[in-house]
């Protein structure tokens, strides 16, 4: 059973134009998610998180949305650069103490064409 | 503040044998998480400590084992390697239960 689920494996964008990267959940008990970016033979890098008392939290040129009601989030990133290529992962984990884990979408590769 | 560090870089076994990854956690983090990467099953978590305690443990046969010790530091152990032991193994560490870093991993493959 996949609880977070990221539809599309690749996109591919040009230099300067909004990339967006979506993620669906289907845990209702999810209260905290975030985004990651990874390099083939790297470890995942912490991009933006959001709190589930939130539905936008901004930093940079990375934007992320939640839609609670649809269990939804996406990634924004405005304007996009050639070194954003990389595998974008969304994560997602609920609660805390013994029940803090991260629960991983399995990817999008995104490509920014120069 | 340095990063979380893991080794070995990559490592070569054969079926059968046990193997041993070290983790040093960002300084002042005291929980540490482990997780698989493989192509199909993308990033499964594996089990999480905290101040020497695990806390939380994934869907892994009993082969894998982990332990924390005082200064924070963690080990991962798979023992009986199979061949679909294969895989990149990432830690991350966290200051509270929130965001986690992540180290740059250990690639297993077993042949």
């Amino acid at each position: 059973d996949q609880q977070v689920k990221q539809n599309s494996p690749s996109l591919s964008v040009q230099e300067g134009r909004i990339s967006i990267l979506n993620c669906d959940y289907t845990n209702s008990m999810f209260d905290y998610f975030l985004w990651y970016k990874k390099y083939p033979a790297e470890g995942p890098t912490f991009l933006i998180s959001i709190s589930s008392i939130k539905d936008k939290n901004e930093d940079g040129r990375f934007t992320v949305f939640l839609n609670k009601s649809a269990k939804h989030l996406s990634l924004h990133i405005v304007p996009s650069q050639p070194g954003d290529s990389a595998v974008y992962f969304c994560a997602a984990s609920r609660g805390g103490g013994s029940n803090y884990k991260l629960t991983f979408g399995k990817g999008t590769l995104l490509t920014v064409n120069p | 503040k340095a990063g979380v560090t893991q080794t070995p870089r990559y490592l070569i076994k054969t079926r059968g044998q046990q193997v041993t990854l070290s983790c040093s956690p960002i300084s002042g983090h005291r929980s540490v998480s482990w997780y698989q990467q493989t192509p199909g099953q993308g990033l499964q978590f594996l089990f999480e400590y905290f101040s020497e305690t695990q806390r939380n443990k994934g869907n892994f046969p009993g082969r894998f084992s982990g332990r924390q010790f005082s200064n924070s530091r963690s080990e991962m152990n798979v023992s009986t390697l199979e061949l679909g032991d294969s895989a990149l193994y990432l830690c991350a560490s966290s200051l509270w239960e929130t965001t986690q870093y992540f180290g740059p991993g250990t690639r297993l493959t077993v042949l």
